[in-house]
């Protein structure tokens, strides 16, 4: 069974732009999660979708957004970059609430 | 959710030796917890998972303990292996409340001598 895909693996992005992530959960898996991680910080939790609709929402500003889509594949927009915005963004699917997390090898984005 | 800071404790473990990974939590309702490693480059691969309602679970090379009474998590790597060099942390879920409430332990930095 193929594991959680993050597209793509790196990008580079000056200040002011706006960025999309993909992911592709494990098949069957309906939750998709969302983390930042920095060597500062951590693992910080941005938001959940679960059958197209956002479950769950952490603690970043508007700029951070997302969508899944039917087949579950989800999406994470980063509108208006800063420099702070540089981290590995990581997706993670599970088969539901209580169940293991699994992650991609996430995106790393760089802000220049 | 904090973890994996820029400084990391670091275990230094002689291949062929055992290696115990600690992980102190903070929410006596957790239900589930998880232990991950996580090489350079790459995301946090899952290793293995543990109920509340267990003290201890096996898998290949690899236990978990529970002490639920002070709180503390352990991974025990058997055979220790160049291979198992990577960061490990600990991850908490809750029984409700979704993943915003996951809590992800400090890391540590295994490193494995040849």
């Amino acid at each position: 069974k193929a594991g959680v895909t993050q597209t793509p693996r790196y990008l580079i992005k000056t200040r002011g732009q706006q960025v999309t992530l993909s992911c592709s959960p494990i098949s069957g898996h309906r939750s998709v999660s969302w983390y930042q991680q920095t060597p500062g910080q951590g693992l910080q939790f941005l938001f959940e979708y679960f059958s197209e609709t956002q479950r769950n929402k952490g603690n970043f500003p508007g700029r951070f957004s997302g969508r899944q889509f039917s087949n579950s594949r989800s999406e994470m927009n980063v509108s208006t970059l800063e420099l702070g915005d540089s981290a590995l963004y990581l997706c993670a699917s599970s088969l539901a609430e209580n169940s293991p997390l699994h992650f991609g090898n996430g995106t790393r984005l760089t802000v220049t | 959710g904090e973890s994996v800071g820029l400084h990391l404790p670091t275990l230094s473990v002689q291949e062929g030796d055992n290696s115990i990974i600690n992980c102190a939590y903070s929410n006596s309702a957790s239900d589930y917890f998880i232990w991950y490693k996580q090489e350079s480059g790459k995301g946090p691969q899952f290793i293995i998972d543990i109920r509340s309602n267990m003290d201890k679970r096996q898998g290949q090379r690899v236990t978990v303990l529970l002490n639920k009474t002070v709180k503390h998590l352990s991974l025990q790597i058997a055979a220790t292996q160049p291979g198992d060099s990577a960061v490990y942390f600990c991850a908490e879920i809750p029984y409700s409340g979704g993943y915003q409430k996951v809590t992800f332990g400090t890391g540590t930095k295994l490193q494995v001598i040849p």
